[in-house]
């Protein structure tokens, strides 16, 4: 099993709609969460960190679940630049502070 | 400027050809990383380094190597490039006084080897 996985999509969302996804970890010591956008071809950029109370960004909401160990990802009123690929990540800090990347969710948002 | 740059950005070489990445970072970042990218794949570890003196091999080190020169340089080598290194190559910094560990990523290198 993975220690970081996602659906990889592609989750099709008309503009307008809100769009939602998971990622689940193996590893119950996993202490830091992160989601990080990808364009295509292009450098990850964080989009947000996941706190345990979640959070949220403007149109971003990031919620982590530690009993299930999974984060999420919903997006309201989806942009059509909102398409790009959601890349979750997590640290284990008694494993050195890596970041462990999913493979990530490929979200097209059309018209 | 970008904060994280890296050299080259598209690299064409052949089978056997030793080649490097370079990668430079103004953020003041005292941890870099390399990671490669594959389709299907996602970002997977090479090397990563908590400062000049410390390097350490990530999930798939065999067939590369790293050098740290400077707290903002940090370097990876194929030392005799085969086929099935064709990747996306991405460095990374982050900085260990936060306490979140976030990610800085540069904007990759596309190495292709025939």
């Amino acid at each position: 099993r993975k220690e970081v996985e996602q659906d990889p999509g592609p989750f099709n969302v008309p503009e307008g709609a809100t769009v939602a996804f998971n990622c689940t970890y193996s590893n119950s010591a996993s202490q830091s969460f992160f989601w990080y956008r990808q364009d295509c071809r292009k450098e990850p950029k964080l989009l947000m960190s996941v706190y345990s109370s979640g959070n949220e960004d403007g149109r971003f909401t990031a919620q982590l679940n530690r009993a299930s160990q999974y984060i999420s990802l919903l997006i309201r009123d989806s942009k059509l630049s909102d398409s790009a690929t959601y890349l979750c990540a997590v640290i284990v800090k008694a494993a050195g502070n890596k970041l462990t990347f999913g493979g990530g969710t490929r979200v097209l948002v059309k018209p | 400027d970008a904060d994280v740059t890296q050299t080259p950005r598209n690299r064409i070489t052949k089978t056997g050809k030793r080649i490097m990445l370079e990668c430079s970072q103004t953020k003041g970042h005292d941890r870099m990383y390399w990671y490669r990218q594959d389709p299907g794949l996602g970002l997977r570890l090479i090397y990563y380094s908590f400062d000049v003196k410390d390097i350490n091999k990530g999930e798939i080190s065999d067939g590369y190597s790293v050098s740290r020169q400077a707290q903002a340089k940090f370097s990876l080598s194929l030392e005799s490039a085969i086929p099935n290194q064709t990747a996306l190559y991405f460095c990374a910094t982050s900085d260990s006084r936060q306490g979140a560990f976030e990610q800085y990523f540069g904007p990759g290198t596309r190495l292709t080897v025939t």
